[in-house]
């Protein structure tokens, strides 16, 4: 079974730190995304990476940079967090390009600024 | 533009009801594929179903079924005998044109099922 696992449930940080969120799977997959999940948004797309080292923006970037230095792990930065940055951040990843292949989702971590 | 829409915000029923849960997309690729998604309390997303553009069959998985139809481009998704256990938020997905597997998820329906 595929496994995306990330390193916080729950996350509380002040207004101004910098924030990392870890997200690692072990099915060997090309790409990993990380996304935030707001109510009555849905899932949006924050940045990608399709293979080491490469890295893509999503629909949201602002705000928030990442790092895959190796296959397995991708994080996500926030570089000086803000209280509209409060939301459930979920990674994923995927096995390959071609559109048909599921994504396989983290259980999230839940991020909250003050 | 590529867009998926969920028009129910929340659905409340009562167990043993049926329930369809609606989701329209748009987009010009000829080629894509749609996809359904179950997110539990706990928070993670658990793929569903899959569905290719070229394939308008459709599909029963036990209590689940999907109906498919580019005419309206819809892919609604069924639950017959709601159970408790089934409450989750449940979104939509297309594929998105331009490789890398990128998907564009609806803003999703929460589904509650009471005893």
């Amino acid at each position: 079974d595929v496994k995306v696992t990330q390193s916080s449930r729950y996350l509380v940080k002040r207004t101004g730190e910098k924030v990392f969120l870890e997200c690692v799977q072990d099915m060997d997959h090309e790409n990993m995304f990380w996304y935030r999940q707001d109510p009555g948004l849905g899932l949006r797309l924050i940045y990608f990476s399709y293979d080491v080292k490469m890295k893509e923006k999503g629909d949201i970037p602002e705000g928030y940079s990442v790092s895959r230095e190796k296959k397995e792990r991708f994080s996500l930065i926030l570089e000086s967090a803000s209280t509209n940055q409060t939301s459930m951040y979920l990674c994923a990843s995927s096995l390959g390009d071609t559109i048909s292949y599921e994504q396989y989702f983290g259980p999230g971590t839940r991020l909250t600024v003050t | 533009a590529q867009k998926v829409t969920q028009a129910q915000t929340e659905i409340s029923v009562v167990e043993k009801e049926d329930v369809t849960l609606d989701c329209v997309y748009e987009t010009r690729d000829t080629t894509y594929y749609l996809f359904w998604y179950k997110q539990p309390p706990s928070g993670e997303l658990v793929f569903l179903i899959r569905r290719n553009s070229f394939d308008e069959q459709n599909e029963i998985s036990g209590r689940y079924s999907w109906n498919f139809q580019k005419s309206t481009s819809s892919f609604n998704f069924t639950i017959t005998a709601s159970q408790v256990v089934d409450s989750a938020v449940y979104f939509c997905a297309l594929s998105e044109a331009g490789g890398y597997n990128k998907l564009i998820f609806g803003a999703g329906t929460r589904l509650a099922v009471h005893p």
